[in-house]
């Protein structure tokens, strides 16, 4: 069956680096993009980034342009979120998603259980 | 940026009852329009996607319309399972875009 599982979350100071990784399995992962979805405590969804599913197209939230790199490992079906230069701003729950694809749609059909990021000092 | 105007933000209903959600873009999105729900503590769940199909495994008493910019999810009998907090998704145009969530709580 599809999984996605996040690890990589944790407590970091403010301005500092962390760097999530997101673990496919059940599926063709080299065939899929992949969705970063944030979603600080007591909020809505946020998206954050797309990767494509070669890597060669990435697409960000204006929030972490600049600051958050997405890559991906198609040999080991990972995906990755690179985040710099962290603040309060960033503390969520961040999940991975697959992108499907049907005729006039793109949805999220399969998340992680998510790993939180907590930005304090 | 295309925002996604949802409401209500909270709903209270009994079970057995027909409730409605709504989503307008603020542009177009043609069909790439999808619905999520969300338990406490869980990742979301794709219900909708394409505006008016139901993802494999969804109960059919959940569905969804479009009438231009304006997108709805109808849920007919609630059920007790489907007290949870609902949102629509824009996927047709980078940035990707959230409504703002519902809240649907037992009356």
């Amino acid at each position: 069956q599809v999984q996605l599982m996040e690890s990589g979350g944790g407590v970091v100071q403010p301005g500092t680096s962390l760097t999530l990784s997101c673990a496919a399995s059940g599926f063709t992962f080299s065939r899929f993009a992949i969705h970063w979805v944030r979603q600080a405590p007591g909020k809505g969804l946020e998206w954050v980034a797309t990767i494509s599913y070669d890597g060669t197209n990435k697409y960000f939230a204006d929030s972490v342009k600049g600051r958050f790199s997405a890559s991906r490992d198609n040999s080991n079906d990972k995906v990755f979120l690179q985040m710099n230069t962290l603040g309060a701003e960033d503390t969520a729950v961040y999940y991975c998603a697959r992108e499907g694809r049907a005729s006039a749609a793109d949805y999220l059909d399969y998340w992680g259980q998510g790993t939180l990021v907590t930005v304090s000092s | 940026d295309i925002q996604m105007a949802q409401s209500p933000s909270s709903l209270s209903a009994s079970v057995g009852e027909r409730v409605t959600i709504t989503c307008r873009a603020s542009e177009s999105v043609s069909s790439y329009l999808n619905w999520y729900q969300q338990k406490p503590g869980k990742a979301p769940k794709l219900l909708i996607y394409g505006a008016t199909f139901l993802q494999s495994g969804v109960p059919s008493r959940f569905s969804g319309s479009r009438a231009g910019t304006d997108f709805s999810l109808t849920i007919t009998s609630l059920q007790p399972e489907d007290f949870a907090t609902y949102y629509c998704q824009q996927t047709y145009s980078k940035p990707i875009s959230f409504g703002q969530g519902t809240r649907l709580d037992i009356k």
